[in-house]
């Protein structure tokens, strides 16, 4: 059955250091998402991304976050200066109807 | 703006029936959905209700009622790895929007 993967499955930068999340949707999903989960908290929508750009973003998708579809494959999230506040688990999702498919997240700490 | 509320937290028996309730508060309502977490892992799609009335999925069904702003899920025949965490989340505008979840723990 077709997933969604993310890499690296977990990340520890320094704070103000750029990060970028890997994520490959299931290939045939039109509809991007990240979503963030900080430890113990709910899961948070960031962004979604339709046709090469962004559909919506939260509050919290601010200037230092970014997004892009390099290639037909891949989707990432770029953070450009790291806080510590950033450090969660970040899930990628894609869908074509009205089930979301989460990849396995990236767990991301920043010191 | 979105708000679901969920209880916090669950204990019941393996074998056992348990329902989840969730009440939401949205504009712009196109149906809910539920998730399971397991120790901050994935959140799996276990079931969506676009409209009122129960969707059954094996051991597992969801209920809707749009004029309550209501649903719950119900999960029969309780067994150990049915212990995790349950998201009720709404889509508004294509994203989704979770409640902060149940923490459901099922005992021998």
């Amino acid at each position: 059955e077709p997933e969604v993967t993310q890499t690296p499955s977990h990340q520890v930068t320094q704070m103000g250091q750029e990060v970028i999340l890997r994520c490959v949707p299931i290939s045939n999903h039109l509809y991007f998402y990240w979503y963030r989960q900080i430890l113990g908290q709910k899961v948070e929508f960031l962004v979604s991304f339709y046709n090469n750009e962004i559909s919506e973003k939260s509050e919290i998708f601010d200037d230092q976050f970014s997004v892009e579809r390099p290639d037909g494959s891949n989707f990432t999230l770029k953070i450009r200066s790291t806080k510590l506040e950033d450090s969660a688990m970040y899930f990628c999702a894609s869908n074509r109807g009205q089930t979301q498919y989460f990849g396995p997240g990236t767990r991301l700490l920043v010191l | 703006g979105q708000s679901l509320e969920q209880p916090s937290e669950v204990t019941a028996v393996e074998g056992a029936i348990v329902q989840i309730n969730c009440t939401y508060q949205t504009s712009g309502f196109y149906g809910l959905s539920w998730y399971q977490q397991h120790d901050g892992g994935a959140p799996t799609f276990l079931s969506y209700n676009g409209l009122d009335g129960l969707e059954e999925t094996g051991r597992f069904s969801s209920f809707l009622s749009r004029s309550d702003s209501y649903g719950y899920l119900l999960l029969q025949e309780l067994q150990m790895k049915d212990s995790a965490s349950y998201f009720c989340a709404c889509y508004q505008g294509g994203k989704l929007i979770f409640g902060q979840g149940t923490e459901l723990s099922v005992k021998p």
